[in-house]
């Protein structure tokens, strides 16, 4: 089974600043799917962003955009003019384009409290 | 709207009692799949769907059943749970199970075993 390791189970930012979510997973394929997922306290699981392994180019979604580093399999989060609203948690998902078992599912991270402070 | 529907939103019941938590999508999404959140572990799969009557085993199916008779429809069945099912329960659903598809979520089903 695929690990994604969220190391920080809490951050905190203050408005209009920037925070960086570390996202680390470990896989032996070479095409596969990262997403970042937002949980506010309704519960409701919202994609934030999501990036293709075989791109090299970063994904970007308004103020969301994310640092793939594949060599290091590292999947990072920036939340730029952090805002009250991006108050969450946030989980990293990885999921496998191969054909089998696995298929089509998600492994999640733990998640990162995420706080904004006015 | 397109979206994923859960059925009921809060649950309490007793060991032993069972249950069913309906799951619903009018997107025509072939694939769907029911995960289950508890706290510091994230979300982790129970079964999966690829299409109507074919399921299969996640990674924490035990407890638990499934079936997927029609496309929309994707019911979660407790046929006695027990208190360590006390959970938050997510149905989601995507277009297909390869690939870039974006699966979309239910509002989630807390459900408590006393």
């Amino acid at each position: 089974a695929q690990t994604v390791t969220q190391s920080q189970p809490e951050m905190s930012v203050q408005e209009a600043e920037t925070v960086t979510l570390s996202c680390t997973y470990d896989t032996s394929e070479s095409d596969y799917y990262l997403f970042w997922y937002k949980q506010p306290p309704s519960r409701q699981m919202i994609l934030v962003i999501r990036q293709e392994a075989y791109k090299q180019q970063n994904a970007t979604e308004n103020r969301f955009s994310v640092n793939f580093q594949k060599a290091a399999k590292s999947f990072s989060l920036k939340i730029s003019d952090s805002q009250l609203g991006d108050a969450a948690m946030y989980f990293c998902a990885y999921r496998s384009s191969i054909r089998g078992s696995t298929l089509g599912r998600l492994y999640f991270g733990r998640g990162t409290q995420l706080t904004v402070w006015p | 709207e397109a979206q994923v529907t859960q059925n009921p939103r809060y649950l309490i019941t007793v060991t032993g009692k069972k249950l069913t938590v309906t799951c619903s999508q009018n997107m025509n999404h072939e694939y769907m799949s029911w995960y289950r959140q508890d706290p510091g572990l994230g979300l982790r799969q129970i079964y999966y769907s690829m299409n109507v009557e074919v399921t299969d085993k996640g990674d924490v199916p035990e407890g638990y059943k499934v079936s997927r008779k029609e496309k929309r429809n994707f019911p979660l069945i407790l046929e006695s749970p027990s208190p360590n099912q006390t959970s938050l329960y997510f149905c989601a659903s995507s277009l297909y199970g390869q690939g870039y598809n974006e699966q979309f979520f239910g509002p989630g089903t807390r459900l408590t075993v006393l």
